[in-house]
C-alpha cells in the first residue's frame, strides 16, 4: 500500500491564481481530512469528509473548497490564492479505528 | 475552543538519556489524545493513542500518561538515540473528526 499521497511535493502561485491540492489513499478509508501548518504552529483542520459524497468544515475553511466523488480522493481547491495561505497542506485519512494516517505536505508558496 | 501547549518547545539531550516531554490542554472533553512525530519535510506518524479511558499506553521505549481531569499527558521516551531526533506533536480529539495539535517539541538527540 502507498497510504496517503500528496501531489505537488511543492508549487508557487501568484496573488490571485487557482490550484487544486490532490489527495490519494489506497487504504478504503472513509475518513480523510486535511489541515494546514504555518510556521511554528500547530496543524489546522480546514474540512474534512466522512464518505464519498460528504464534506464538513474544520476551523479554518475560508478560501477553500473540497469535494469527495470517490472513497479514494479528496482534492482541496484554491479559487484566489492569497499570500496568507502560503503554508504547508497535509491530507489524512482515518479507517475504523481512531490513528490518522498523514500524506507527505504540500508546501504551498503565494508571492 | 481547545488549546494546546507544548513544553519545552525544544530539547536537547545526549544519547541514552530517558526523556519527558509534556503537553497540556484547556478542554478535558476529549474522546482520545494522540502523541505523533514529525521529520523534517514529512508528514506525520502516529506514535501512541490513548483513549479517554485510558491513564497510559506504551510502545516500546514510549509511555504516554494521560490526567484528562487536569488536562495534562506526557510523552516518556526512555534511552534516547540519535534516530529518535524529531518534533514530538500533542493532539487532544474533541468531536468525531477535530484533532487539535500543539505546536510541537522539537528534540535533539546527540549521540
Amino acid at each position: 500500500n502507498a497510504g496517503v499521497t500528496q501531489t505537488p511535493k511543492f508549487r508557487i502561485l501568484k496573488i490571485g491564481q487557482s490550484m487544486t491540492l490532490q489527495c490519494t489513499q489506497d487504504m478504503n478509508h472513509n475518513y480523510m481530512y486535511w489541515y494546514r501548518q504555518d510556521p511554528g504552529m500547530g496543524l489546522k483542520l480546514i474540512y474534512y469528509s466522512v464518505g464519498a459524497g460528504i464534506t464538513d468544515k474544520g476551523e479554518v475553511p475560508n478560501g477553500y473548497n473540497v469535494s469527495r466523488s470517490t472513497t479514494e480522493d479528496f482534492p482541496l481547491r484554491l479559487e484566489l490564492a492569497a499570500p496568507s495561505q502560503t503554508s504547508v497542506y497535509f491530507c489524512a485519512s482515518k479507517g475504523s479505528g481512531e490513528t490518522q494516517y498523514f500524506g507527505p505536505g504540500t508546501r504551498l508558496l503565494v508571492l | 475552543k481547545q488549546e494546546v501547549t507544548q513544553i519545552p518547545a525544544a530539547l536537547s539531550v545526549p544519547e541514552g538519556e530517558n526523556l519527558v516531554l509534556n503537553c497540556s490542554f484547556t478542554d478535558s472533553a476529549i474522546y482520545n489524545l494522540q502523541w505523533f512525530r514529525q521529520d523534517p519535510g514529512k508528514g506525520l506518524t502516529s506514535l501512541l493513542l490513548i483513549q479517554s479511558s485510558q491513564r497510559e499506553q506504551t510502545s516500546g521505549r514510549l509511555n504516554a500518561s494521560l490526567d484528562k481531569s487536569s488536562g495534562r499527558s506526557t510523552l516518556y521516551i526512555a534511552a534516547s538515540q540519535p534516530g529518535d531526533s524529531a518534533t514530538y506533536l500533542c493532539a487532544p480529539q474533541t468531536g468525531a473528526n477535530n484533532l487539535f495539535f500543539g505546536t510541537g517539541t522539537r528534540l535533539t538527540v546527540i549521540p
